[in-house]
């Protein structure tokens, strides 16, 4: 069974650009998590989908966004890059997105902005 | 506010001592907790978690916790350190309320195995 996707893994990116980041989940998982981890900052929510919806959003400005396809897959996307947002970007999913649930990362996503 | 409070970023112990790392949480009502491992520049993999079954709870690679209500706490051990171990720990909650799945994490501790 094939495990969370996520592509790419490495990505270099300049101020101001924009930048997607894509997820496949496990087959059958109908909810996509992503997580932005920091040295600083730690592992921080920053949004939820589950059926195409997004159902939980963290503490995160408006630059960042996502979206989920019907086939579960998902992309979030960065506008406007800051210096700051330089970061290991980590998607999970779990079959049916209950707060009991085993979530499954992927090994993520590491953004360099320069 | 539910909240995860990890005591020490750093912990050190000696292969085949006791690995003991900490873990409280906030929350008014009972959450569901979950230990996750990261190895360098990978995702996390679950260790174990509690959901209201059990308060010991066994889980991968020889780990478990204990949930403490009375405490708060949900604290990770493993009798024997082997050099393997050498990650870093991560204890997250999952409010129960909430009816979606979303994660607060603790800020993480990096556990070293000294030979």
């Amino acid at each position: 069974k094939a495990g969370v996707t996520q592509t790419p893994r490495y990505l270099i990116k300049t101020r101001g650009q924009q930048v997607t980041l894509s997820c496949s989940p496990i087959s059958g998982h109908r909810s996509v998590s992503w997580y932005q981890q920091t040295p600083g900052q730690g592992l921080q929510f920053l949004f939820e989908y589950f059926s195409e919806t997004q159902r939980n959003k963290g503490n995160f400005p408006g630059r960042f966004s996502g979206r989920q396809f019907s086939n579960s897959r998902s992309e979030m996307n960065v506008s406007t890059l800051e210096l700051g947002d330089s970061a290991l970007y980590l998607c999970a999913s779990t079959r049916r997105g209950a707060p009991d649930t085993e979530a499954f990362f992927g090994q993520g996503t590491r953004l360099t902005v320069v | 506010a539910q909240s995860v409070t990890q005591l020490g970023s750093h912990v050190s112990v000696s292969e085949g001592a006791l690995v003991l790392l900490r873990c409280n949480y906030s929350s008014s009502v009972p959450p569901y907790l979950f230990w996750y491992v990261q190895y360098p520049n990978q995702g996390l993999q679950l260790l174990l978690k509690y959901t209201s079954a059990a308060t010991l709870v066994k889980g991968i690679n020889g780990f478990e916790a204990e949930f403490k209500k009375s405490e708060t706490s949900f604290h990770l051990t493993k009798p024997s350190a082997h050099m393997s171990d050498a990650a870093e720990y991560f204890c997250a909650v999952s409010p129960s309320t909430s009816g979606t799945y979303k994660y607060i994490f603790g800020t993480g501790t990096r556990l070293k195995v000294l030979a």
